[in-house]
């Protein structure tokens, strides 16, 4: 049992690039979360999905989108990567709004 | 106000201490509590719920006052491999207060 998968675990991108982070769960959780950690700080929610074609903005949105066409896949992406998008990137699943969410191992993000 | 607010870190205390940490959260209407434990880059993982009438899972107890709203760990007999950044989470959103860092020296 894979549980959360993130994809890639490095990636260094050229400011105004664009990529897509990719997030994949095998438990048929509905909920997934995207966040960000900047070095030496907290989780902050960057936008969460609570089933198939249903997404919300989380704490810090702004310079991310994200889709959910199915309920395994959750994929972030940054449209032109600037060098405060630089940081940790963690994925996240629960099963409903009150249980226990299961993380991705996390993709270190270098935008220059 | 912050939806999740924890103690500023770090402690740091010898191996055999006790120590307690609190985090305080606004929405009322949060329906379950968590206490995560992060080691240094790597990903959160579930250290344990936090139930109405407390709970123990062997050094570690957790506490929750919804009057007060605010949810406690406290950490018994602490050891070296207790050194992590601990994470409450107040459950509506998954949202994570900011993390207090602790420091086990021998």
């Amino acid at each position: 049992n894979a549980g959360v998968t993130q994809t890639p675990k490095f990636r260094i991108l050229k400011i105004g690039q664009s990529m897509t982070l990719q997030c994949t769960q095998d438990m048929n959780h509905n909920y997934m979360y995207w966040y960000r950690q900047d070095p030496g700080m907290g989780l902050k929610l960057i936008y969460y999905s609570v089933g198939a074609g249903i997404t919300d903005k989380g704490e810090v949105p702004n310079g991310y989108n994200v889709s959910r066409s199915t309920t395994e896949d959750f994929p972030l992406r940054l449209e032109l990567a600037a060098p405060s998008q630089t940081s940790v990137y963690f994925c996240a699943s629960s099963w409903d709004s009150r249980t226990e969410a299961f993380f991705g191992q996390g993709t270190r993000l270098t935008v220059v | 106000r912050k939806e999740v607010e924890q103690d500023p870190g770090p402690f740091n205390v010898p191996e055999g201490a006790t120590v307690a940490f609190n985090c305080t959260y606004s929405n009322s209407a949060s329906q379950s509590f968590f206490w995560y434990r992060q080691d240094c880059r790597k990903e959160p993982k579930l250290l344990m719920s936090v139930y109405s009438s407390g709970n123990e899972d062997g050094r570690f107890t957790a506490q929750l006052n919804r009057a007060s709203q605010y949810i406690s760990l406290l950490i018994r007999d602490s050891k070296l491999s207790d050194s992590a950044t601990y994470l409450c989470v107040a459950r509506n959103k998954l949202i994570f207060g900011a993390g207090t860092r602790l420091a086990v020296h021998p």
